[in-house]
């Protein structure tokens, strides 16, 4: 199993808080992801990160920042939350091989914004 | 804009019978396509890929059929299991590209 750790695994918070999700990884990829998963929805990019200090924006940005000062950590966080920021939120390392392209999953951070 | 699609949220199939699941795209470059498990409370788990130069890739009781034309890929599961219940997501790339498309998932139901 890839060696990804996401903290906190559950959090309810109120609305106009700020709030951060970790992902840690032990695998030393480049690639790691912020989505966010909603019924109706599925899988939603939220951000992504090439290499430390990379970033990108994905689809659904808007009220998201990420930071990665190191490789094997990849920050989400949500400056004030909304309740519309209540979702399952993933991490995800990509594999090196950019054949497959496969992604692996953390196992996920509940969030409840209240 | 959704551009994978699964219009089908939920499928409930036999044990031992053949489980199909769809997923139709819009984006005429993408040129990879993979399909995820998930169970509750866990990450989604890659299952089976498959690329555009193939119309099928079989992977024990899983493949996954691409018709290019009308840019619509398939997953069966032959013979389907009770541990084959899960919501399934299919996802799309192109080659060179970082990011990862996903689908709306499909809630597959094994019954016993």
């Amino acid at each position: 199993d890839a060696g990804i750790t996401q903290s906190p695994r559950h959090k309810v918070t109120e609305t106009g808080t700020p709030v951060t999700l970790r992902c840690h990884q032990t695998e030393n990829h480049r690639y790691m992801y912020w989505y966010r998963q909603d019924p109706g929805h599925g899988l939603r990019l939220i951000h992504y990160s090439y290499g430390v200090k990379d970033t990108d924006k994905g689809e659904v940005s808007d009220g998201y920042s990420v930071s990665r000062s190191k490789t094997e950590d990849f920050l989400l966080t949500l400056e004030s939350a909304t309740s519309s920021q209540t979702s399952v939120y993933f991490c995800a390392i990509r594999a090196p091989t950019i054949l497959t392209g496969e992604l692996f999953f953390g196992e996920g951070s509940r969030l409840t914004v209240l | 804009d959704q551009q994978v699609k699964q219009n089908s949220p939920s499928l409930s199939v036999q044990e031992g019978r053949i489980s199909i699941l769809n997923c139709d795209y819009t984006n005429s470059m993408f040129d990879y396509f993979l399909w995820y498990k998930k169970y509750p409370a866990e990450g989604p788990t890659f299952l089976i890929s498959i690329s555009s130069i193939k119309d099928k890739n079989e992977d024990g009781r899983f493949t996954v059929f691409l018709n290019k034309s009308a840019k619509h890929l398939s997953l069966h599961i032959v013979p389907s299991q009770p541990g084959d219940s899960a919501v399934y997501f299919c996802a799309a790339s192109n080659f060179g590209n970082e990011k990862l498309t996903f689908g709306t998932g499909t809630r597959l139901t094994i019954i016993p």
